[in-house]
């Protein structure tokens, strides 16, 4: 069956580029969370949406990065003007029902900034 | 300080052998635990639950002491496909918060 999955799986931009990453969740999950993983480093938790609303947006590292998501589907994570340290894998994991339940991870996208 | 804590190790075993790691956390208040497991360059994926009572899955061990607000995770006979990096992630609400995990390595 599908699972997450993650768009694009790589992405190489310059310093002040925006980038969008995007997230398709599992269908029917209504818990999506955004976290990024510097190399070597543990997963930073970014942000949560139940269905469309994002009750809590206070791990987003600056107000460069945003999220949406539509339809209680795809989310997408929106970061202007990127910077170096913004250099890390970005990953998107659904779950069924309420929060705490079983995560999903999509394969993550592998940002790079120059 | 951290939320979740963990011995980055690495741990190197041989086969067969038993290998333990403990993650700790901040929060009293924490409602569940889990174990993800993550390969090299991949997402990380559930490895299991961490129980009140304690829990087995095959040669799997979890404990959580609430006391003393540590899990652990017990691995016995270990195998080479054991070879990854063990994450303690805890639920706050509806926040996971994940440990930078412990390195296994598992030596023919």
């Amino acid at each position: 069956g599908a699972g997450v999955s993650q768009s694009p799986s790589n992405k190489v931009t310059e310093k002040g580029k925006d980038v969008e990453l995007r997230c398709d969740p599992i269908s029917g999950h209504t818990a999506l969370y955004w976290y990024r993983q510097s190399l070597g480093q543990g997963l930073e938790f970014l942000i949560y949406f139940q269905g469309n609303s994002a009750p809590d947006k206070s791990g987003l590292p600056s107000d460069r990065f945003s999220a949406e998501r539509t339809g209680g589907s795809v989310s997408t994570l929106t970061i202007q003007r990127t910077q170096q340290e913004d250099s890390a894998v970005y990953l998107c994991a659904s779950s069924l029902g309420s929060a705490g339940a079983i995560l999903f991870f999509g394969p993550g996208t592998r940002l790079t900034v120059l | 300080r951290k939320e979740v804590e963990q011995d980055p190790g690495p741990f190197n075993v041989p086969e067969g052998a038993t290998v333990a790691f403990n993650c700790t956390y901040s929060n009293s208040a924490s409602q569940s635990f889990f174990w993800y497991r993550q390969d090299c360059r991949k997402e990380p994926k559930l490895l299991m639950s961490v129980y009140s009572s304690g829990n087995e899955d095959g040669r799997f061990t979890a404990q959580l002491n609430r006391a003393s607000q540590y899990i652990s995770l017990l691995i016995r006979d270990s195998k080479l496909s054991d070879s990854a990096t063990y994450l303690c992630v805890v639920l706050n609400d509806y926040k996971l918060s994940f440990g930078a995990g412990t390195t296994v390595t598992v030596r023919a």
